[in-house]
């Protein structure tokens, strides 16, 4: 069964603290994902990779850095977070680009 | 504007009745996904379906490319079956995938 787990599933932060979501993957994919999802909105793709060491700037990358140190574990960072950044987050992860996602739990993130 | 639409936004059913969803786009795509949302928030895949029909027990997905289509159909609704469906498209070329606002189902005792 594929698997992709994400921590913390649940998170209060500051604003302007530094938050970091990671996601680990056991599905031997390259590709790997971080969305957001705030009502009304649906799901919007924050930042992707399909390679470690690399990341590329989804559709509302603004305030959020990502990470991908192996192929394994892909992090989303928020060095300032902000009120507008309290939404609830999921990492994916595909075989080929835009492939059959399979997404993680989810971590629900409120900034005050 | 909007290249994927789903509808209806939300839907009440009682438990033993059929619902069909439906999410309709605007643009040339290769595939279309569709995700389960259960109340909770998990997202659970469905169907990776780039045309045609599949079947998964009681759910059947559908995609007509040349009519912009997709549907998904679920027979015999249960209580479980309940929570917001997701379409996703990948756009033709693109390589990039765009998510529909979701039909929230409830599916009544």
């Amino acid at each position: 069964e594929a698997a992709v787990t994400q921590s913390p599933r649940s998170k209060v932060a500051v604003t302007g603290g530094k938050v970091t979501l990671s996601c680990h993957q056991t599905n031997n994919h390259d590709y790997m994902y971080w969305y957001r999802q705030d009502t009304g909105h649906g799901l919007r793709l924050i930042h992707y990779s399909y390679v470690a060491d690399s990341t590329e700037k989804g559709d509302i990358p603004d305030g959020y850095k990502a990470s991908r140190p192996s192929q394994e574990n892909f992090s989303l960072i928020l060095e300032l977070a902000s009120l507008s950044q309290t939404a609830v987050y999921f990492c994916a992860s595909s075989l080929r680009e835009a492939g059959q996602l399979y997404f993680g739990e989810g971590s629900k993130l409120t900034v005050l | 504007g909007q290249q994927v639409q789903q509808s209806p936004a939300s839907l009440v059913l009682q438990e033993g009745e059929n619902a069909e969803l439906q999410c309709n786009f605007s643009t040339s795509l290769n595939s279309m996904q569709w995700f389960y949302q259960r109340p909770g928030g998990s997202l659970v895949s469905l169907f990776y379906n780039p045309s045609g029909t599949k079947h998964s027990g009681r759910l059947t997905s559908t995609t007509v490319i040349k009519e912009r289509r997709s549907s998904l159909h679920i027979s015999s609704s249960q209580t479980t079956d309940s929570g917001t469906y997701l379409c996703a498209l990948e756009l033709y070329n693109q390589g990039k995938l765009i998510f529909g606002q979701g039909t929230k189902l409830s599916i009544k005792p």
